[in-house]
């Protein structure tokens, strides 16, 4: 296994149009996070995983916004009827959690989405 | 609530320089604190971790220790690499909780 992949990498759409992202975690990771990141700021937390159960979501998580990871593997987050202002690099880290707290975390590429 | 403040950027130094980027934190909990780098075109990875009180992280000739008295966790080097040139992120986790700071542009010079 050679870490966190996600996919697309880069995703252009037009406003009011839905989009996917995929995240494939490491294999024997039982935690997914997604986060968002824009221009010159740190990672923003939005929501994660514990195996297939979505524990903690944030405020920025709007109702647009729908995470799922129904196999406790991969994690798909989509974002339905975009907004200029969706546009940031969406990250995927996942972690192996055996103690239930927040063990280090392994980041992948991200994906960049811009929305016109 | 959980918050991390990093010093702002960019920074600029010549080679083998010493290198220090501050980051401070506030915390209800007894948070693990965490370096995290990320270079151009690829994604965060980390850099270093701490997960009391006083415990020294270190990696790739980088250090920072945990400091619960001034709540803060500065990143070192004795001297950068032009390899080096990246933008770090300090952050802190408490149970279920991940904050990041905003990221030092570091600019290593020949």
């Amino acid at each position: 296994d050679t870490g966190v992949s996600q996919d697309p990498r880069h995703k252009i759409t037009k406003r009011g149009q839905n989009v996917t992202f995929r995240c494939d975690p490491i294999s024997e990771h039982n935690r997914l996070y997604w986060y968002r990141q824009t221009l010159g700021q740190g990672p923003e937390f939005l929501t994660y995983f514990q195996n297939e159960a979505q524990l903690e979501k944030s405020r920025l998580l709007s109702d647009r916004f729908s995470a799922e990871r129904p196999k406790g593997s991969f994690s798909t987050l989509e974002i339905q009827r975009t907004e200029q202002g969706d546009s940031a690099m969406y990250l995927c880290a996942s972690s192996l959690s055996l103690t239930g707290g927040m063990e280090t975390q392994y980041f992948g590429p991200g994906t960049r989405l811009l929305v016109l | 609530g959980n918050s991390v403040t990093q010093m702002e950027g960019p920074v600029t130094l010549s080679e083998e320089a010493f290198l220090t980027i501050n980051c401070t934190y506030t915390a209800t909990g007894y948070p693990s604190l965490f370096w995290y780098v990320q270079y151009p075109g690829e994604g965060l990875q980390l850099l270093l971790k701490a997960t009391k009180a006083d415990d020294k992280g270190s990696n790739k000739g980088f250090e920072a220790t945990y400091r619960k008295e001034t709540t803060s966790f500065h990143l070192e080097k004795g001297s950068v690499q032009v390899s080096d040139s990246a933008v770090y992120f300090c952050a802190l986790s408490d149970m279920n909780d991940m904050r990041f700071g905003a990221g030092t542009r570091l600019t290593v010079k020949p």
